[in-house]
């Protein structure tokens, strides 16, 4: 069980480049989540899917896009990054009879110059 | 808006001693979760607390809930240098139906001989 995987683990950008972060799980959770961590500031949840086919906004969408590819598989789209997006992001999954327990991802370090 | 509020941010102990660390939250909810994150790494499930009166414990860690007040507390006992990460909790912010967290900005321990 590989548990929570992301990929890339570091990547930087330029202002106005895309890129996407990829998340995937293989615990069969229905609830996937997208959070970024600033320093002194926690985590703070982008977008949420809690199941096959649905996204919602989490605390801060904007700059953000999302896909729920199939259960296992959740990414992450800044379509023009800004130098404040640079922020480690991690991804999450859990499962309601868990009671929602999150299992977390190894993050992506994202540097926007 | 729900607010989580945690204290200390930072605490400097030394081995052998005891301290709480306090969580308090500013809307109705009957689930918390406590997570640790040791420097560079991924978040870690420590406990999820999901009724009032609710306590758990693992080794040195005593984590419980008081609803009513909402406030969760983390008490550490004889305090050793393995535990010196930061801790965070999270509180659900639909309580419970989606598992939306919103985190603190976490206590960050060190542990010194």
């Amino acid at each position: 069980n590989a548990g929570v995987t992301q990929t890339p683990k570091f990547q930087v950008l330029k202002t106005g480049q895309s890129m996407t972060l990829q998340c995937a799980q293989d615990m069969n959770h229905n609830s996937m989540y997208w959070y970024r961590q600033d320093p002194g500031m926690g985590l703070r949840l982008i977008y949420y899917s809690a199941s096959e086919g649905t996204t919602d906004k989490g605390e801060v969408p904007n700059g953000y896009n999302v896909s729920r590819l199939n259960k296992r598989e959740f990414s992450l789209r800044l379509e023009s990054a800004a130098p404040s997006q640079t922020s480690v992001y991690f991804c999450a999954s859990s499962e309601m009879w868990l009671e929602y327990e999150q299992y977390f991802g190894p993050g992506t370090r994202l540097t926007v110059t | 808006e729900l607010k989580v509020e945690q204290n200390p941010l930072f605490l400097s102990m030394q081995e052998g001693k005891n301290y709480t660390i306090y969580c308090n939250y500013s809307t109705t909810s009957d689930r918390l979760y406590w997570y640790r994150q040791d420097p560079g790494k991924s978040l870690e499930s420590l406990f999820v607390l999901l009724s009032n009166g609710a306590v758990k414990q693992e080794g040195r860690l005593m984590a419980s809930l008081d609803t009513k007040a909402r406030l969760s507390t983390l008490h550490i006992t004889a305090a050793v240098h393995d535990l010196s990460a930061t801790y965070f909790c999270a509180v659900d912010l639909y309580g419970g139906s989606q598992g939306n967290l919103i985190f603190g900005k976490g206590t960050k321990l060190s542990v010194k001989p």
